[in-house]
C-alpha cells in the first residue's frame, strides 16, 4: 500500500520554507525521501530509520514519529534548485526492505 | 560510481509483443526493484528481488514477470504487451540489512505500446 504524501503540490518564493508531509497505515521500519527532477531518475535526500538514526542531506531535514507512522520532510530557505517532486518510501517491518513510493509532492521554487 | 543500467532508454512495441527491460548493476547489491512511474500515480512497486532466483509481487504485478539468474541483472518481462502498460520504468537496487541504505535507480526505460 502507497503511503500518503501532502500536499499534493506547493509553490514558494525563493527563500521560503515548505513541509512536506508522508504518512502509512502500517508500523514503519524506515521512510526513505527522494527528488526527482522532470526527465531525470529520482536523487536519494534522507533516510530516517526506527529508533531515531538519520542519514541524508546537510541542507534538508527531517522527521520521523514511529507512534503515528508519519514522517516530515523540512525545506528551508528555499532554492531555486529545490523544485521537483518529492517522494517518501516506506518500509513496512519485517518486509525485507521492500520500499513502497508515495504519489509525490510537486514542488516549484519561483524567483 | 553506483551504476545502475537500463539497457533501452525509449521503446516503442506493439500490442501483443513480449516486451524484455533489462537492468544491470555493478555495486553487487542483493535488492534490486522494478517500478513504474505514471503522472499522478508516483512510484508503484511491481516486483522485487532480495536474492538470485528470489522475488516478491509488488502493488502491480499483473501483466509482469521477471528474471534473476545472475546478482547483478534483473529484467522485467511483459508477456502480451497492452496498451495500459504504456509507462515509464524504473529499476533500482540496494544492499540489504542490516543496516539501511538509499535505493539507487536507473534513468529509467519509456516504453509506449501502440
Amino acid at each position: 500500500q502507497q503511503p500518503v504524501q501532502s500536499p499534493q503540490a506547493v509553490i514558494l518564493r525563493e527563500g521560503e520554507d515548505a513541509v512536506i508531509n508522508c504518512s502509512s497505515s502500517k508500523a514503519l521500519y524506515s521512510v526513505h525521501w527522494y527528488r526527482q527532477k522532470h526527465g531525470e531518475a529520482p536523487v536519494f535526500l534522507m533516510i530516517l530509520l526506527k529508533g531515531g538514526e538519520q542519514k541524508g542531506h546537510e541542507k534538508i531535514s527531517a522527521s520521523f514519529n514511529e507512534k503515528k507512522q508519519q514522517s516530515s520532510l523540512y525545506l528551508t530557505a528555499s532554492q531555486l534548485s529545490y523544485s521537483g517532486t518529492y517522494f517518501c518510501g516506506t518500509e513496512v517491518g519485517g518486509s525485507n526492505y521492500k520500499l513502497t513510493f508515495g504519489k509525490g509532492t510537486l514542488l516549484t521554487v519561483n524567483p | 560510481d553506483v551504476k545502475v543500467t537500463q539497457s533501452s532508454r525509449y521503446l516503442v512495441k506493439r500490442t501483443g509483443e513480449k516486451v524484455f527491460l533489462e537492468c544491470v548493476q555493478d555495486m553487487d547489491h542483493e535488492n534490486m526493484f522494478w517500478y513504474r512511474q505514471d503522472p499522478g500515480l508516483g512510484l508503484r512497486l511491481i516486483y522485487f528481488s532480495y536474492d538470485v532466483k528470489m522475488k516478491e509481487k509488488g502493488d502491480i504485478p499483473e501483466g509482469y514477470s521477471v528474471s534473476r539468474e545472475k546478482k547483478e541483472r534483473f529484467s522485467l518481462i511483459l508477456e502480451s504487451a497492452s496498451t495500459n502498460q504504456t509507462s515509464m520504468y524504473l529499476c533500482a537496487s540496494n544492499p540489504p540489512p542490516p543496516g539501511r541504505n538509499t535505493i539507487y535507480f536507473g534513468e529509467g526505460s519509456w516504453l509506449t505500446v501502440v
